[in-house]
């Protein structure tokens, strides 16, 4: 399948410093890329979509402010936590749609955050 | 009601058994019908993709979606130790976002 590349697969930061997690894919072309927060044992919820070149949506709750999503190429979108707090600690993951492709998106390996 | 449901498990079964994974939702203009398999602290790995009705093999795996029944299966021959991760359905309608299932927790001892 194809393949998206998630970094960092683990990052610790201080409370107030910000994040940057970047999301690639590695052999196709994404016009649509897609951020997900993960907590322990539970299933994923989306935060936004990133569409290539255009602002993200975002889900209802989560707050544009403080999660930066930038889609600037077909192959990179970057998520940045802003004034990090303990709470923002979790996995986070991406994925990516094929533009030639249906609908079947294909994940980046995750990034687990912790702040500190 | 949420749009996906799925037992969470865990569900525990020995070594060879055969593994029954199923969703039912309540949209029906889902056409697109996904299972992808999470080990712990990785993302999302595609299993398996299917379009409208009908089955697919690759392997030991099996999808099966009823459309008219709105539920959909994940049959898995032969567990292995190493198929023990989470297994989450997701669908959509088209080119929109997917809707998951919680995930089941599936655990096949040796």
């Amino acid at each position: 399948g194809a393949v998206v590349s998630q970094h960092p697969s683990w990052v610790i930061c201080k409370s107030g410093t910000s994040v940057k997690i970047e999301c690639r894919s590695l052999d196709f072309q994404a016009t649509t890329m897609f951020w997900y927060r993960q907590f322990p044992k539970q299933s994923l919820m989306l935060m936004a979509t990133s569409n290539e070149g255009s602002k993200a949506t975002y889900e209802q709750g989560v707050e544009k402010d403080k999660f930066l999503i930038n889609h600037a190429s077909l192959t990179l979108s970057t998520l940045t936590v802003t004034s990090a707090h303990p709470e923002d600690s979790s996995f986070y993951i991406c994925s990516a749609r094929d533009r030639r492709g249906p609908t079947e998106a294909f994940f980046g390996q995750g990034t687990r955050l912790t702040v500190v | 009601q949420k749009e996906v449901e799925q037992d969470p498990g865990p569900l525990s079964v020995p070594e060879g058994a055969i593994v029954s994974l199923n969703c039912t939702y309540s949209n029906s203009a889902f056409q697109y019908f996904m299972w992808y398999r999470q080990y712990s602290r990785k993302g999302p790995e595609l299993l398996m993709y299917t379009y409208s009705s009908g089955n697919k093999e690759d392997g030991r795996f099996t999808a099966q979606v009823d459309k008219s029944s709105k539920y959909i299966s994940l049959f898995i021959r032969d567990s292995q130790p190493s198929d023990s991760a989470t297994y989450l359905c997701a669908m959509n309608t088209g080119f929109q976002k997917l809707v998951f299932g919680t995930g089941t927790r599936l655990l096949v001892s040796p």
